[in-house]
């Protein structure tokens, strides 16, 4: 099967710079997502990585090494509105095709 | 553009009733995926329907149905409802899966499940 870690809580203080990792065991491994979703919404998308290397989108960069089977989001400049949850994901093979499977999940809260 | 809508926002049911549950993604989308949110389980994959057909499938048992139609709306159905069955269901809409479109899945609100 698959399955995805990453740290269940990360705390950060305004205008800091966090990193969430995400580590993974799946077959068929296409590529790594990253979900924002806060509390009450629906997930919003962010990132997507096929590729080994660093993307960047404004304040929210994300990497993947997929020899290591491992990735993280990093927010920069944190601000009060970043608090939220953040989901990796990874599309991988199951039998019955391929499915997007998510993390649990890091909650982030941002303190002034 | 409008964004993905599902209906009803919130439901409740009560054991063994079945429900059934709406979206309509964004225009130009014909893909669709629905998710369960629960906070043990996570966020879990049900299925994806593209062109009218189910294209895939995640680990849920067969009282989790859905279908698509012609013009992209998809709806699920859960027939014998259980205590269990109580979650946000999501839906998502893509523009082509089998590339790398299919990464980028624009979610509904979610329709919040109770069920009695």
């Amino acid at each position: 099967g698959q399955s995805l870690e990453q740290p269940s809580e990360v705390t950060a203080v305004e205008g800091a710079i966090v990193q969430i990792n995400c580590t993974y065991q799946t077959s068929g491994f296409y590529g790594l997502s990253w979900y924002q979703q806060h509390d009450g919404g629906a997930p919003t998308f962010l990132s997507y990585n096929a590729l080994d290397g660093l993307e960047e989108t404004g304040r929210f960069s994300s990497f993947l090494s997929r020899s290591d089977s491992y990735g993280y989001l990093l927010l920069q400049e944190l601000q009060m509105k970043d608090s939220a949850s953040y989901f990796c994901a990874v599309r991988a093979i199951n039998n019955a095709g391929n499915m997007l499977t998510f993390g649990g999940g890091t909650r982030l809260m941002v303190k002034p | 553009k409008a964004g993905v809508t599902q209906t009803p926002r919130y439901l409740i049911k009560t054991r063994g009733q079945q429900v059934t549950l709406s979206c309509s993604p964004i225009s130009g989308h014909r893909s669709v995926s629905w998710y369960q949110q629960t906070p043990g389980q996570g966020l879990q994959f049900l299925f994806e329907y593209f062109s009218e057909t189910q294209r895939n499938k995640g680990n849920f048992p067969g009282r989790f149905s859905g279908r698509q139609f012609s013009n992209s709306r998809s709806e699920m159905n859960v027939s014998t409802l259980e205590l269990g069955d109580s979650a946000l269901y999501l839906c998502a809409s893509s523009l082509d899966p089998g590339t790398t479109h299919q990464e980028t899945q624009y979610f509904g609100p979610g329709t919040r499940l109770l069920v009695l």
